[in-house]
């Protein structure tokens, strides 16, 4: 069984920073590329950052470019997102998700972890 | 605003069916790439529902089902039960922006 397993979130300052970690489990984590998505309360979902099997590719929302770094630990199985200069538009739930390409012409979703919350406000 | 476009809310009596649209542009859907559905019941995680446009992973009843033409998918679900009540999203990937895009969301409530 697939487990995604999101820590590191809270309160933070405007202008503060925060490391998420997710740990993974129940698949071989070095094989998939992985993602980070969020919700802000009472929002709809937004995509925030992917990064490839090995971490050599990386890609993020516009919004996120030059603030944030997504990175992983393939040894740990451990995915994580740094993010800094946080404003109050980042508060969210930040979601760790498994991407899969399997029958389809474009990535999808496949599992998601519980999430966790990042509030940003003084 | 969102990239791709759903309507707010649907209702429809319990055991009716209903559809959610989801539109998009030449820039993601009718690019050609498929559209997936996620379901995000109250209180819980956004679970994918449907992948690939059409597609139910293991364990999600036929009563939902997925479709795309041109810019557009829709998500239909038949014999509506009141646990179906939640909010539905569609998600594909824009090459114009180089970003994995999200409809704004859908609210289905089963009258």
């Amino acid at each position: 069984e697939v487990q995604l397993v999101e820590s590191g979130g809270g309160l933070v300052q405007p202008g503060g920073s925060l490391r998420l970690s997710c740990e993974a489990s129940g698949f071989t984590f070095s094989k998939y590329w992985m993602s980070w998505v969020r919700q802000a309360p009472g929002k709809g979902l937004e995509w925030v950052a992917n990064i490839n099997r090995d971490g050599s590719e990386k890609e993020y929302v516009d919004s996120g470019k030059g603030r944030f770094t997504i990175s992983r630990d393939n040894a740990e199985s451990s995915l994580y997102l740094q993010m800094n200069s946080l404003r109050a538009d980042d508060t969210a739930v930040y979601y760790c998700s498994r991407i899969s390409y399997k029958s389809s012409s474009s990535p999808y979703l496949a599992d998601w972890g519980q999430g966790t919350l990042v509030t940003v406000s003084s | 605003q969102s990239v791709l476009t759903q309507p707010p809310s649907v209702s429809g009596a319990p055991g009716h069916r209903v559809t959610i649209s989801c539109t998009g542009t030449n820039s993601n859907i009718g690019a050609g790439f498929d559209v997936h559905w996620y379901q995000q019941l109250p209180r819980t995680v956004p679970k994918l529902l449907i992948f690939g446009s059409t597609n139910r992973p293991s364990g999600v009843p036929d009563r939902f089902s997925g479709s795309k033409s041109g810019t557009s998918a829709s998500l239909a679900i038949t014999g509506l039960q009141a646990e179906d009540e939640a909010d539905y999203y569609c998600q594909s990937y824009d090459a114009g922006l180089s970003a994995w895009v999200f409809g704004g969301g859908t609210t289905l409530t089963v009258l």
